[in-house]
């Protein structure tokens, strides 16, 4: 069964530097998107990507944070200087549409990417 | 803006026995879908339910959806030790394709 799949599944990092997450949706999806989880939160909508451009972003996807297609297949979400409170668990979600329209949103998650910041 | 809420927000049963979960939120949605989520791992997508349907079946799996009351429930039938997760809702607006999910149910199943 074709499954959303992210590396790394950890990724440690020092506050101030770059991270790229990287994601591979399933491959006839055309809307992806990442969401994160801080430890004992509810799980947040960062943004949403279709055609090859932003179609719908939160608060929390700030200046610091870009997503890029960069080829046929990848999805990835760069933090560009990391917070502190950029430590949670980051999901890669993608959902088909039908002929450009979404007609139902099932969206299917990868296993995630624990970001660590110290 | 729209908001999942469960409850309750932990349940604890005998195995065989069936679980139900509630969810409410706010304003008008498109779909409603439920996740499952092992300790620390991925969401794992259980069913969805369009905003005309009242009821949808998957296996042991039976969820109701009452747009008048804006809540849903998810019934487990037959409970398993596997069925140990934390299970989410989550709703989209018409005309939004993100998510909003609610804080969750912990659910444990014991043998």
């Amino acid at each position: 069964e074709p499954e959303v799949t992210q590396t790394p599944s950890h990724q440690v990092t020092q506050m101030g530097q770059e991270v790229i997450l990287r994601c591979v949706p399933i491959s006839n999806h055309l809307y992806f998107y990442w969401y994160r989880q801080i430890l004992g939160q509810k799980v947040e909508f960062l943004v949403s990507f279709y055609n090859n451009e932003i179609s719908e972003k939160s608060e929390i996807f700030d200046d610091q944070f870009s997503v890029e297609r960069p080829d046929g297949s990848n999805f990835t979400l760069k933090i560009r200087s990391t917070k502190l409170e950029d430590s949670a668990m980051y999901f890669c979600a993608s959902s088909e549409a039908t002929s450009g329209m979404i007609s139902y949103n099932e969206q299917f998650f990868g296993p995630g990417t624990r970001l660590t910041v110290l | 803006s729209q908001q999942g809420e469960e409850d309750p927000q932990a349940l604890s049963i005998q195995e065989g026995e069936n679980a139900t979960m509630n969810c409410s939120y706010k304003t008008s949605i498109n779909n409603l879908q439920w996740y499952r989520q092992n300790s620390g791992r991925g969401l794992v997508h259980l069913i969805l339910i369009r905003s005309n349907e009242r009821e949808k079946h998957s296996g042991r799996l039976r969820v109701t959806l009452d747009t008048s009351k804006k809540s849903s429930s998810l019934l487990i039938t037959a409970s398993r030790a596997a069925d140990t997760a934390s299970y989410f809702c989550a709703t989209d607006a018409q005309g939004a394709q993100k998510l909003v999910f609610g804080q969750g149910t912990r659910l444990t199943i014991n043998p």
